[in-house]
């Protein structure tokens, strides 16, 4: 099984701030089989990125993801107060396992 | 726009089969391009994958759960259903259903790569209590 791990465990930043989160695999992902999503309380999980680098739709392009092989990062590029939430990354090269989560808090 | 509702029992008591219904809206459950999953979410903790379902039954589990995890496909009524035998608990969760994407089907073996998990139900949290 591929772990996931992600880190910061919490991310504290301000509005407007630059956000780099990191999802590391415990092995090679294939083809970039690398997704990331957004939860925010009481809600579902909602699709950033796939294939490590391609926005969703609707998904503001301030996010952008990026990473191969074992290392993958998200970032937001300029924070809005409505990006502050708990963002989970999810390999689908083998099976599927998702990362623990990084929460991103408003500092 | 396609939305999914999942539904079924809160409580649920241990040794007891939890059983879950997603009722699939705004496009068909019969698609080709398309597998459908479920996921969960103990409280305050992480997501796990519980295993997927193609509209042709075909299935695909997570090997830790495997041998207590049902799901099956009604498409007459565009639903598919989850079923967890022997449940504990640590089956405590929040139960999520979601379209699975397939990210590439292997021609040499003959299985799908599947792929992310996009839209998501709202979820629906299950006890296991007596």
């Amino acid at each position: 099984e591929i772990v996931l791990t992600q880190s910061p465990g919490t991310l504290s930043l301000s509005p407007g701030e630059r956000a780099t989160l990191s999802c590391r695999a415990s092995q090679s992902v294939s083809s970039s089989y690398l997704a990331w999503y957004q939860q925010k309380p009481g809600q579902a999980p909602r699709l950033l990125i796939y294939g490590a680098s391609s926005r969703a739709t609707g998904i503001p392009d301030r996010f952008s993801g990026s990473g191969s092989g074992t290392d993958f990062t998200l970032t937001i590029s300029r924070l809005e107060p409505e990006d502050f939430a708990v963002y989970y990354c999810q390999q689908y090269g083998s099976s599927q396992t998702f990362g623990q989560g990084t929460r991103l808090e408003i500092k | 726009q396609l939305q999914l509702q999942e539904s079924g029992p809160g409580l649920v008591k241990p040794s007891e089969t939890l059983s879950l219904t997603c009722t699939v809206s705004g496009g068909s459950i019969s698609s080709s391009s398309y597998y459908w999953g479920w996921i969960r979410q103990p409280p305050g903790k992480g997501l796990e994958w519980i295993g997927s379902i193609y509209y042709s039954g075909s299935t695909y589990y997570n090997p830790s759960l495997k041998s207590r995890v049902t799901i099956s496909v009604d498409t007459s009524k565009n639903q598919f259903s989850l079923k967890l035998s022997s449940v504990t608990a640590a089956d405590t969760a929040v139960y999520y259903c979601a379209r699975h994407f397939l990210a590439n089907y292997d021609i040499l073996t003959g299985y799908y790569n599947l792929g992310w998990f996009d839209p998501w139900g709202q979820g629906t949290l299950v006890t296991v209590s007596s």
